[in-house]
């Protein structure tokens, strides 16, 4: 059964610094990895998806890095602002039940101070 | 606009009442699923549906039950079975299950159910 792990979870910094999020994950057969950010009381918004071919994407601030053999994937959130406060949980398949059931992190609390 | 609405935001269940939690999409997606979440805690998969009259359950169904009748609508039932159901709940959809390529899954804003 897949196990996705973040640290840290939970974390500050001040507004302006560069943000690096870790996911980890046991089983590497996967097709792919998404991160989503979760505002506090609300749904999950997805932030990027990276099929198991590529090794990076990128969506303006964000970047995420995907090294599906060691079972690792990092979000970076470069220039971080107030805005960037939220929780980010990223997913993979659970490829025992294949590539529609997703295992969670439990996420990375972020709080980005003024 | 497109995407999935969830029903009613906030709900109280008294001990014994089944509750129902609405969740409707107008994304055409074929796959639909339901979340739970507690403080500190992963989202844990309750159902999933991947076509119109076909459900299957996830890690935690116990006490919960399903109805995909509709390829928009696939409603959560909150049984009396369900000894601690206080928590937040999750809809979400994807386009449906590839096995070569993944699908964003998207969520909606999610119901908080509180038992008094």
């Amino acid at each position: 059964k897949q196990e996705v792990t973040q640290i840290p979870a939970a974390l500050s910094v001040p507004e302006g610094e560069n943000l690096v999020l870790n996911c980890s994950f046991t089983d590497s057969a996967i097709y792919n990895l998404q991160w989503f950010r979760q505002d506090p009381g609300k749904g999950l918004t997805s932030l990027l998806l990276i099929q198991s071919s590529q090794r990076e994407q990128t969506s303006g601030r964000l970047n995420a890095s995907l090294d599906k053999s060691s079972g690792r994937s990092t979000l970076y959130i470069a220039a971080s602002q107030p805005g960037d406060s939220a929780t980010y949980l990223c997913a993979v398949p659970d490829m025992l039940y294949g590539n529609n059931r997703l295992a969670f992190g439990k996420g990375n609390q972020v709080v980005v101070i003024p | 606009d497109g995407g999935i609405t969830q029903s009613p935001k906030y709900l109280f269940r008294k001990e014994g009442q089944n509750v129902t939690l609405s969740c409707e999409q107008n994304l055409n997606h074929d796959a639909m699923y339901w979340y739970r979440q507690d403080p500190g805690q992963g989202l844990r998969l309750i159902y999933y549906s991947q076509i119109v009259n076909d459900f299957q359950k996830g890690d935690i169904a116990e006490g919960y039950s399903v109805s995909r009748e509709k390829k928009e609508s696939f409603p959560l039932t909150v049984t009396s079975a369900q000894k601690n159901p206080t928590a937040f709940y999750l809809c979400a959809s994807s386009m449906g299950s590839t096995k070569t390529s993944g699908n964003t899954i998207y969520f909606g804003e999610g119901s908080w159910l509180t038992v008094v």
